[in-house]
């Protein structure tokens, strides 16, 4: 089944404690990306990925940091988390077409985290 | 700045009443999509739009793009319980597929 999975489904920490949010794709898609999703604001990019070892900031980067080692593998990661960040995560990945063909993006479950 | 602007943001409906919502974009882009979204659950793709004048149906609902207006709009028909929930529209900017912003998103609930 075609699939973006992210762990963990729910996540209480506290403020400076360093956590990893593990995102993972079935799809051999070459494009994932990071969003956070907060009341009367939507979702908003954090970071995305066209490829291995090539990421980017989306719109709200700061304190937060990814890696693509894998191709289906995108963890996002907070170094230092603070009350801020808490919020509900999404994970999605998506095929990279180039001036042609759009595609919907597949969302993971989202995780949601509370930051105390 | 970039804006994505959708209304209502609440929306309270009788069963068998027909609505429209409305997504507004402040750039240009010929691509634009509709995302469902169940409380507690993630986004669920519904429709993709990609370029002007065009119109996807799907059941109840139904979605177009005019991207000189900048403006997409979903329409509910004959709604029913079924389609409460959270729908969001989101714009590629790029026009590469990928770069999505979204817009704040339109609860709708459906009272018997």
């Amino acid at each position: 089944e075609a699939q973006v999975t992210q762990n963990p489904r729910y996540l209480i920490t506290v403020t400076g404690k360093k956590l990893t949010v593990t995102c993972s794709q079935n799809m051999n898609h070459e494009y994932m990306s990071w969003y956070r999703q907060d009341p009367g604001l939507g979702l908003r990019q954090i970071y995305y990925s066209m490829n291995v070892e090539v990421t980017d900031k989306g719109d709200v980067p700061e304190g937060y940091k990814v890696s693509r080692k894998e191709k289906r593998n995108f963890p996002l990661i907070l170094e230092s988390p603070s009350p801020n960040q808490t919020s509900l995560y999404f994970c999605a990945s998506s095929p990279l077409y180039w001036g042609g063909i759009g595609t919907e993006a597949f969302f993971g479950q989202g995780t949601r985290l509370t930051v105390v | 700045e970039l804006k994505v602007e959708q209304n209502p943001l609440f929306l309270s409906m009788q069963e068998g009443k027909n609505y429209t919502i409305y997504c507004n974009y402040s750039t240009t882009s010929d691509r634009l999509y509709w995302y469902r979204q169940d409380p507690g659950k993630s986004l669920e793709s519904l429709f993709v739009l990609l370029s002007n004048g065009a119109v996807k149906q799907e059941g109840r609902l139904m979605a177009s793009l005019d991207t000189k207006a900048r403006l997409s709009t979903l329409h509910i028909t004959a709604a029913v319980h079924d389609l409460s929930a959270t729908y969001f529209c989101a714009v590629d900017i790029l026009n590469t597929g990928n770069q999505f912003y979204f817009g704040t998103g339109t609860s709708l609930t459906v009272i018997p």
